[in-house]
């Protein structure tokens, strides 16, 4: 596909479950970001990715997030035991090296009940 | 700490009026601003960028504005036309940084009415 892809688009999951959220950035772009943007709120750095590795991690809220990135393409933000704070929308930006032109994706909107 | 604000949650102007978003922020270490826009449904898109060396700069109808001094930029968007009707984002970046770790405002609901 032409932009980024995230998946899925809405995810609805009850307190204490895990979640996966899924991006496949632009193909060749070597870096990735996640953001987050709460209700109300501007959109909040969570980690960074440049191929394979993450050099910045620091806006992961708890340990409770985890991402990873394979092959210098897709990436998993992994949500363990989602709580009602983790309601938010999740999203994906990758960028080829002009790092200002980040290209988003169209989020994951996730719901904890 | 809200670090970047957009004090205006939302904003209405008429087809063919100028249309200004301000943003003001508090890091006296950023020194690189962007303005994204965003569509319902869909993700933010970078839409115009300034460095703290300049005061000004020009892309068609929009145009940034900075004013270190206050800590404060501005989007200009002249002619206003219906299909601008967007939320918009100021974004911040700390001087050196190589990557795309933003700092955002809330965000601006911007109507322009036909």
């Amino acid at each position: 596909g032409a932009g980024v892809s995230q998946s899925p688009s809405n995810k609805v999951t009850e307190k204490g479950k895990d979640v996966e959220l899924r991006c496949d950035p632009i193909s060749g772009h070597t870096a990735l970001y996640w953001y987050r943007q709460s209700l109300g709120q501007g959109l909040e750095f969570l980690i960074y990715f440049q191929g394979n590795s993450a050099p910045d991690k620091s806006g992961l809220p708890s340990d409770r997030f985890s991402a990873e990135r394979t092959g210098g393409s897709v990436s998993t933000l992994t949500i363990q035991r989602t709580q009602q704070e983790d309601s938010a929308v999740y999203l994906c930006a990758s960028s080829l090296d002009a790092w200002e032109k980040l290209f988003f994706g169209s989020g994951t909107q996730l719901s904890v009940l | 700490d809200q670090q970047v604000k957009q004090n205006s949650p939302s904003l209405s102007v008429q087809e063919g009026r100028i249309s200004i978003l301000n943003c003001d922020y508090t890091n006296s270490m950023f020194d690189y601003f962007l303005w994204y826009k965003k569509y319902p449904a869909e993700g933010p898109t970078f839409l115009i960028s300034i460095s703290s060396i300049k005061d000004k700069n020009e892309d068609g109808r929009f145009t940034v504005f900075l004013n270190k001094s206050a800590k404060h930029l501005s989007l200009h968007i002249v002619p206003s036309q219906p299909g601008d009707s967007a939320v918009y984002f100021c974004a911040a970046s700390y001087g050196g940084t190589s990557y795309g770790k933003l700092t955002f405002g809330q965000g601006t609901i911007l109507t322009v009415h036909p």
